[in-house]
């Protein structure tokens, strides 16, 4: 079975850091291009990050690009995503979902982690 | 950035068809992928490159893509499609995946 499972997230406070991870299993993970969404409560879906499959290519949305850092370790079969100077408008669901490139649709999504930010 | 504009909310009874709409600057040149998030679940493709659906996704979900709109038709509306809809493309003139806002299925 094709799984992504989210990790890592919680209540952390304004100005801290946190970092989620997202581990896959059922498929070959080093072959796959990966990324991160968020959706606050009540609101929409919001891309963060994307990131290639050999760690090539990395690419964040602009309101976020200077608070993230996305990783991947293939040999663990983990996706990472960092992010920094935590607001409160941070506090969201996170999803990380697979797809075959960065123009492709996102395929496989995991459960997603909570992230709130309060202090 | 490249903006998706959808209507907030839609309705249609059982049976009947839903339409969905995603507008956008000549989206007929993208690739158009289709998302339905039922109420606290994770989101699930429904539809990719504006016509294919996913194994597993009923034939009543179709997808069309033309100038300035991508549609999302949900045919012979069950209880079940009440959700929230996403369209979403990858803007390669900034090297962006951008969501729509989301439409909120109800089925009457």
């Amino acid at each position: 079975e094709v799984l992504l499972v989210e990790s890592g997230g919680g209540l952390v406070k304004p100005g801290g850091s946190v970092r989620l991870s997202c581990a896959a299993s059922g498929f070959t993970f080093s072959s796959y291009h990966m990324n991160w969404v968020r959706q606050a409560p009540g609101k929409g879906l919001e891309w963060v990050s994307s990131l290639s499959s050999n760690t090539g290519f990395i690419y964040h949305a602009d309101s976020l690009k200077a608070r993230i850092t996305i990783s991947r370790d293939n040999a663990k079969n983990s996706l990472y995503l960092k992010v920094s100077d935590l607001r409160a408008e941070d506090t969201a669901v996170y999803y990380c979902a697979r797809s075959w490139a960065a123009t492709d649709a996102f395929d496989v999504w995991g459960q997603g982690t909570v992230v709130t930010v309060s202090s | 950035s490249f903006v998706l504009t959808q209507p907030p909310s839609m309705s249609v009874a059982p049976g009947q068809t839903a339409t969905i709409t995603c507008g956008g600057n000549n989206i007929g040149s993208k690739s158009v992928h289709w998302y339905q998030q039922r109420p606290d679940q994770a989101p699930r493709l429904v539809v990719f490159d504006d016509v294919d659906r996913p194994s597993g996704i009923p034939e009543r979900f179709s997808g069309s893509n033309s100038d300035n709109t991508a549609t999302l038709t949900i045919s012979r509306v069950e209880a079940v499609d009440e959700a929230d809809y996403y369209c979403q493309v990858w803007d390669s003139s900034d090297d962006h995946s951008v969501f729509g806002g989301g439409t909120k299925l109800t089925v009457l």
